[in-house]
C-alpha cells in the first residue's frame, strides 16, 4: 500500500533548540496534515495544510506544503519539554483511493531539559 | 463534552471475552474512523462510516465487527480476540469523507490475555 517517508523516525534535543521533521511520497497529496501524540492519548491536530506551496503557523509550529506537493515539512522553534510526543504527518489524496488519509510513520521528540 | 470521547479507556479480556468500545462525536461531523495503533506502526485504517454506512473495511478480520448506530456513535464489537491484537484503538471523526481532517479521540489501550 501507499506510504510517507516520515524522518527523521527519533530525535534528541536540548530545550530551546529549534526542531525541523518532514515527509516524502512518492503521489501527489491534496491535503497535508500534522499531529501530535502524547502518551497514551490520540493524536491531535496542529496545523492543517490544503494549498502548494502553503506556509501556515500555528504558535511555535510552522508547517508547509511542498510546492511538488509530494512533501511537508513541520519546524518547531524554541522547544519546551512539552514539546515531547511523537509526531505524525498525515497526506490525503482526493483523486485516488477515496480520499483516504494516508500516515506517516511518527517522528518521536525527545526534549532534555 | 466536546469533540471525540472514547470509552473505557484500558480494557483487558481473556481470548474468549466479548466487549465493545465506544466512540462519541460532538462535532457534528458526518464520517467517522476506527484506526488501530501498534508500537512502532504506522496508524492501520480498519473502518470507514460516512451517514451511517460503511464505506470500507480494509481486510480486518470478522472478530472486529463495527456499528454505527447514527452520525455521532461508533461501536467495535470484540469477540474472541488474540494476543495480537492487544493495541492503541482510536476513533476519528471528520465534517465528510472528502474533506478528511479527522479529529482523533483519546484511545481505549486494549490487552488480550
Amino acid at each position: 500500500g501507499q506510504q510517507l517517508n516520515q524522518s527523521p523516525q527519533s530525535m534528541f534535543i536540548q530545550e530551546g533548540e529549534d526542531v525541523s521533521m518532514n515527509c516524502t511520497s512518492s503521489s501527489i497529496f491534496n491535503t497535508w496534515l500534522w499531529y501530535k501524540q502524547d502518551p497514551g492519548e490520540g493524536p491531535v491536530l496542529l496545523i492543517a495544510l490544503y494549498k502548494a506551496g502553503e506556509l501556515t503557523s500555528n504558535g511555535r509550529l510552522t508547517a508547509q506544503f511542498g510546492i511538488t506537493r509530494k512533501d511537508s515539512f513541520l519546524n518547531i522553534s524554541a522547544s519546551i519539554p512539552s514539546d515531547v510526543g511523537i509526531y505524525f504527518c498525515a497526506g490525503q489524496e482526493i483523486y485516488n483511493q477515496g480520499g483516504k488519509l494516508i500516515f506517516g510513520q511518527g517522528t518521536e521528540l525527545s526534549v532534555k531539559p | 463534552e466536546t469533540g471525540v470521547t472514547q470509552t473505557p479507556r484500558h480494557l483487558v479480556m481473556g481470548m474468549t471475552n466479548k466487549k465493545s468500545l465506544k466512540c462519541e462525536q460532538h462535532l457534528g461531523h458526518n464520517a467517522m474512523y476506527w484506526y488501530k495503533q501498534s508500537a512502532k506502526k504506522p496508524l492501520e485504517l480498519m473502518f470507514v462510516y460516512s451517514l451511517e454506512e460503511r464505506v470500507e473495511n480494509n481486510s480486518v478480520p470478522s472478530r472486529f465487527s463495527p456499528e454505527c448506530p447514527n452520525s455521532s456513535h461508533l461501536f467495535l464489537h470484540l469477540h474472541t480476540l488474540q494476543p495480537e491484537d492487544s493495541a492503541l484503538y482510536l476513533c476519528a471523526s471528520s465534517p465528510d469523507r472528502v474533506q478528511e481532517t479527522q479529529y482523533f479521540g483519546p484511545g481505549t489501550r486494549l490487552l488480550v490475555l
